[in-house]
């Protein structure tokens, strides 16, 4: 099994929709983050949480919310889909010690219609 | 304005020969930089890292430079495999603020 699992996949929306994507960990890592890629623009962050009580915006937050409802868990929703959010979404861990890598779930590419 | 470039979308390269791969940054409270690889249909996987306290890190086929006055790094893979084929995005943190900026990607074709 993979160490970060991103569910779904893949989805296709409508626009108005609410949608969640959800992301466990059995790293046991603090640290989480959700990323979005677009072509060209290299991964952006859009929230990361250091830990369950710790919630914080990244670059582009406008449109999406999170909820950390465990150490494993990090989930990103989109309360009203747009067609601009349309993308490739990835969650990462980290582990708390300075200077290491982030582990990316295999993401979930997201359509907004 | 990106703190992180990678001027070159698309590089290719002919099998066994060296690839290699350039990042600038703008940010000179960066202290640590990453590659990642991604393949199609995956999340990207951690390749190799350096520190600022170094110029050069080394594992098997992969080294990374850095050049800290330039404010810039590369990855030489040598020699390069048909199986290097992927983005290869580039990455820096500050240790103060501990996340991750990256850039664009270049997307590498080792050519058989």
């Amino acid at each position: 099994d993979a160490d970060v699992t991103q569910t779904p996949r893949n989805r296709i929306t409508k626009t108005g929709k609410r949608i969640m994507l959800e992301c466990s960990q059995t790293k046991g890592h603090d640290r989480m983050y959700w990323y979005r890629q677009d072509p060209g623009l290299g991964l952006r962050l859009i929230y990361y949480s250091f830990d369950v009580k710790d919630i914080n915006k990244g670059e582009i937050s406008d449109g999406y919310s999170v909820s950390r409802q465990a150490q494993a868990k990090f989930s990103l929703s989109l309360e009203s889909a747009i067609p601009n959010q349309t993308a490739l979404y990835f969650c990462a861990t980290r582990g708390g010690v300075l200077n290491t890598e982030a582990f990316f779930g295999q993401g979930t590419r997201l359509t907004v219609v | 304005d990106q703190q992180v470039k990678q001027n070159s979308p698309s590089l290719s390269v002919q099998e066994g020969r060296i690839s290699i791969l350039n990042c600038d940054y703008t940010n000179s409270m960066f202290d640590y930089f990453l590659w990642y690889k991604k393949y199609p249909a995956e999340g990207p996987t951690f390749l190799i890292s350096i520190s600022s306290i170094k110029d050069k890190n080394e594992d098997g086929r992969f080294t990374v430079f850095l050049n800290k006055s330039a404010k810039h790094l590369s990855l030489h893979i040598v020699p390069s495999q048909p199986g290097d084929s992927a983005v290869y995005f580039c990455a820096a943190s500050a240790s103060y603020g501990q996340n991750f900026v990256f850039g664009p990607g270049t997307r590498l074709s080792v050519l058989p």
